[in-house]
Order: structure tokens, then sequence, then C-alpha cells
């Protein structure tokens, strides 16, 4: 069965970096990409980002542009989020999803989600 | 930048009762690219309608989604008490960029 595991909680003081990972089973992880969902306390879903497990193109939301690197690593099944120059802002659930590459790129699996929590 | 709309914010019904959910696009969207997702509390969302009216894999035939242009809904035919959750409408765009709506909390009367 399609699973996505992501790694555990962070907390980070503002101004730093945090690499999220999402492990990747059940399916051939080359024939997906991967997308991030960020949730805020209380908030609703917002887009960070997508990356291409084949070619490891990106594209991300404008809003992150310039903060926000994703990779993916197809020996190891696992995608990754660099999120840089940390804002209190910042603190939300970030999900990883399965994002297909027909229909409508809709996100047919997700992560547990992995709570990053800003503070100094 | 497309905005989608939500409507209403929360809804309050029974189980047994149907539930009707709206998603209102600023501008008119391909409806291959509209679809809906479920959360619950402390979860993660749920995939249950893709292209505006496929069902999800394993979701109950009580999920339907409707819809063209600029406005979607989704309809729960009858309310089972695990439907009581937060919905998601979302929209892939020209830009290669996801959009979700603000969300629709439907919640036990």
């Amino acid at each position: 069965q399609v699973q996505l595991v992501q790694s555990g909680p962070e907390v980070k003081t503002p101004g730093a970096s945090v690499k999220v990972s999402c492990k990747a089973s059940g399916y051939t992880f080359t024939t997906y990409g991967i997308s991030w969902v960020r949730q805020a306390p209380g908030q609703g879903l917002e887009w960070v980002g997508w990356s291409s497990a084949r070619s490891g193109n990106a594209n991300y939301a404008q809003k992150f542009q310039g903060r926000v690197t994703m990779t993916t690593d197809p020996s190891a099944n696992t995608a990754y989020m660099d999120l840089r120059s940390l804002r209190s802002d910042d603190t939300a659930v970030y999900y990883c999803s399965r994002r297909r590459n027909s229909h409508g790129f809709d996100l047919d699996y997700w992560g547990q989600g992995t709570l990053l929590t800003v503070s100094s | 930048e497309i905005v989608l709309t939500q409507s209403p914010g929360t809804l309050s019904l029974s189980p047994g009762e149907r539930a009707t959910l709206s998603c209102r696009a600023s501008q008119s969207v391909d409806s291959i690219y509209l679809a809906w997702y479920q959360q619950k509390p402390g979860q993660a969302p749920r995939l249950l309608i893709y292209g505006a009216s496929n069902r999800a894999t394993g979701i109950p035939d009580r999920f339907s989604g409707s819809g063209s242009g600029t406005d979607f809904t989704l309809t729960i035919s009858s309310l089972e008490p695990e439907d009581f959750a937060v919905y998601y409408c979302q929209q892939y765009g020209s830009s290669l960029s996801y959009i979700f709506g603000q969300g629709t909390k439907l919640e036990i009367k």
C-alpha cells in the first residue's frame, strides 16, 4: 500500500533553516511528483511547492520563492523540503503528498505531517 | 490568480441529512483540475473527488461532486457520523500551482 512517512517534529529559532523528509513506499517513486502543503494552527491549507521525482525539477509558490528548495533522492525513495530564513509565521504542520502526473495532477496520498515550531 | 471561495463557512447538520458544499472560482477553471479533500482533526487531508466529479479510490458513493466553469458542488447524500470534518476544494492552475479554498466545516447539529 502507498505510504508517505515524514520526519519528526522540529523546533527552530527565527532565521534558522529546516529540512523535512518524506519517505515513500508502495509505488514506483519516479512515476509521481511530491507536493508540499502546510497548515498553520487553526488555519486552512496552503500550497508550498512540488518537485518531480523523476527529473528533480521543482515549482514553488511565489511567496516561498528564494526561501525553499525541494529535492528528491530516487535511490532512497525520499523527498526533501528545505526552508530557510525561518520566521514565527512559518510555524505550521507541513505535509508531503503524492502528486499524480495525470488526471488533474491531484494529491492522492498524504504523509502524516511534520510540525515545525519557530520560536525564540 | 484564481481565488476559490467556499460556502458556507460552517454547516450544521444532523446524521442522515444531505449536505451541499459550494466552491466558487473567481474565473472559469477546467473541471479536470478541480478536487475536493476531507480533513478530520489531527489528520492529514484525504482526496475525495478529482476532476470535479470522480470519486477517489475507496470513497463511498454517498459523496458526489458536480459543477463546471466557476461553480462546483460537493454533495454528501446522507451524512454518517464520520463525515463531520472540514472540506477543501482545490484547483490546479496554468502556472503549475495549487490553490485551496478556505474550507467548509461540517459540524453535527
